[in-house]
């Protein structure tokens, strides 16, 4: 079965550090994308960065991006230069290659960053 | 452009009541999908849907029904709500089964059972 582990329940770091979420994931599936959303304390679901199980490249996305390693199976974002914006709770998301389309979440990181 | 929209946004049921969910997206999108979001679990599949007329159970479908009756809607049932469905339910849209379109969410609906 597809899971994804967020084994950092909360994460702490200064503004202006560098920060980096984890996120590991198990599936059987050789084709596979997988992605992070932020959720602000306002509730909503925002989209941050995707990589897709064949990209060559580790995908980036201004200040974010996507330490990935498959043969670990690992897919952690970084956050450079944290901004006390970035305050939020952070998912890690796999979406399987069955044709659902369907998202398979981490239980989340908790960042918060001070001054 | 607004996406993805929910009502309500927020609701207070007794048990035993039904609602419905509304969800509508503008953008064209043939995949939706309803999560629900409970403290320490992340987001779990209630139900989807991959194109107007057809509606699929995920992980969590007992209690709910869904309907997609139109492209750009995308209804959740509760029957008879229990305080187990305390949640807070999103919904979710995608383009088609490309794997690098993200799915986009609508802003939730915080929903208390008593």
């Amino acid at each position: 079965a597809q899971k994804i582990t967020q084994t950092q329940p909360g994460m702490f770091v200064q503004e202006k550090e560098a920060v980096t979420l984890d996120c590991t994931y198990d599936t059987s599936d050789p084709s596979y994308g997988l992605f992070w959303y932020k959720q602000p304390s306002s509730g909503e679901m925002i989209f941050l960065i995707y990589q897709g199980s064949y990209d060559q490249q580790n995908a980036t996305e201004g200040r974010y991006s996507l330490n990935f390693q498959k043969a670990r199976k690992s897919a952690n974002l970084v956050i450079s230069a944290s901004q006390l914006g970035d305050s939020a709770m952070y998912f890690c998301a796999m979406r399987d290659a069955s044709g659902t389309d369907k998202l398979i979440f981490g239980t989340g990181t908790r960042l918060q960053v001070f001054p | 452009n607004a996406g993805v929209t929910q009502t309500p946004k927020f609701r207070v049921l007794k048990t035993g009541q039904s609602m419905t969910l509304l969800c509508a997206q503008d953008m064209n999108h043939e995949y939706m999908y309803w999560y629900r979001q409970d403290p320490g679990m992340g987001l779990r599949l209630i139900h989807y849907s991959v194109g107007e007329g057809t509606t699929a159970k995920g992980e969590v479908p007992d209690g709910y029904n869904v309907s997609r009756l139109k492209k750009q809607n995308f209804l959740l049932g509760l029957e008879s709500a229990a305080p187990s469905q305390t949640s807070v339910y999103f919904c979710a849209s995608s383009r088609d089964r490309a794997m690098v379109q993200p799915q986009h969410f609508g802003d939730g609906t915080r929903l208390s059972i008593l």
